[in-house]
């Protein structure tokens, strides 16, 4: 049974650039929710897909975008990218339905604004 | 918007010895859960107990939990190296609006 996939691993833009994140939830999860997680920080939410919308957002601007495909699988879009972009993000998907619940991390996709 | 807020921020310990971390919080929940993350990883689900719980045992770890106090505490029995670790409490509130959210973690260091 597959975990939660996520790609790249790591990757390094320059400021101003787009970047696409993809993430494969665990099989029987419907639910992605994705963090970014700056160094010796706690992950910060960005927001939660569920049936294909957005259910939830966090505090960040709307350079920062997702989607969320039939087979539940979900990608993040960031534009313009900034320095403060940096960050590790991370995937989490769930069997809640759209609500809060257990939640099953990929290893995250690093990146790095030059 | 409530927050999961863990302390130590830091703690180093003798292999063998138990650990234990303390995390507080400021609204109503549904639960509490208790994550690990090795360096640079992702985030493993550890344990997670519900409002209506107070204590839970797994393997080596046993949670707590006070509603009350808005508070709970992890602790780690006889430490070992592999324990080397950041640990994060995530709570997840009653309001379905809200989101479960993150505290900074503690970061543990099982000395050899």
């Amino acid at each position: 049974d597959a975990g939660v996939t996520q790609s790249p691993t790591h990757l390094i833009k320059t400021r101003g650039q787009q970047v696409t994140l993809r993430c494969s939830p665990k099989s029987g999860h419907d639910t992605v929710s994705w963090y970014q997680q700056a160094l010796g920080q706690g992950p910060q939410f960005i927001f939660q897909y569920y049936e294909e919308e957005e259910r939830q957002r966090g505090n960040f601007p709307d350079r920062f975008s997702g989607h969320q495909f039939p087979n539940y699988s979900s990608e993040l879009n960031v534009n313009a990218l900034l320095l403060g972009d940096s960050a590790l993000y991370l995937c989490a998907s769930s069997a809640a339905r759209g609500r809060n619940g257990e939640l099953f991390f990929g290893e995250g996709s690093r990146l790095t604004v030059l | 918007s409530q927050q999961g807020e863990e302390d130590p921020q830091a703690l180093s310990i003798q292999e063998g010895e138990n650990a234990t971390m303390n995390c507080s919080y400021k609204t109503s929940i549904n639960n509490l859960q208790w994550y690990r993350q090795n360096s640079g990883r992702g985030l493993v689900h550890l344990i997670l107990i519900r409002s209506n719980e107070r204590e839970k045992h797994s393997g080596r770890l046993r949670v707590t939990l006070d509603t009350s106090k808005k508070s709970s505490s992890l602790l780690i029995t006889a430490s070992r190296a592999a324990d080397t670790a950041s640990y994060f409490c995530a709570t997840d509130p009653m309001n379905r609006d809200d989101k479960i959210i993150f505290g900074k973690g503690t970061r543990l260091h099982i000395l050899p």
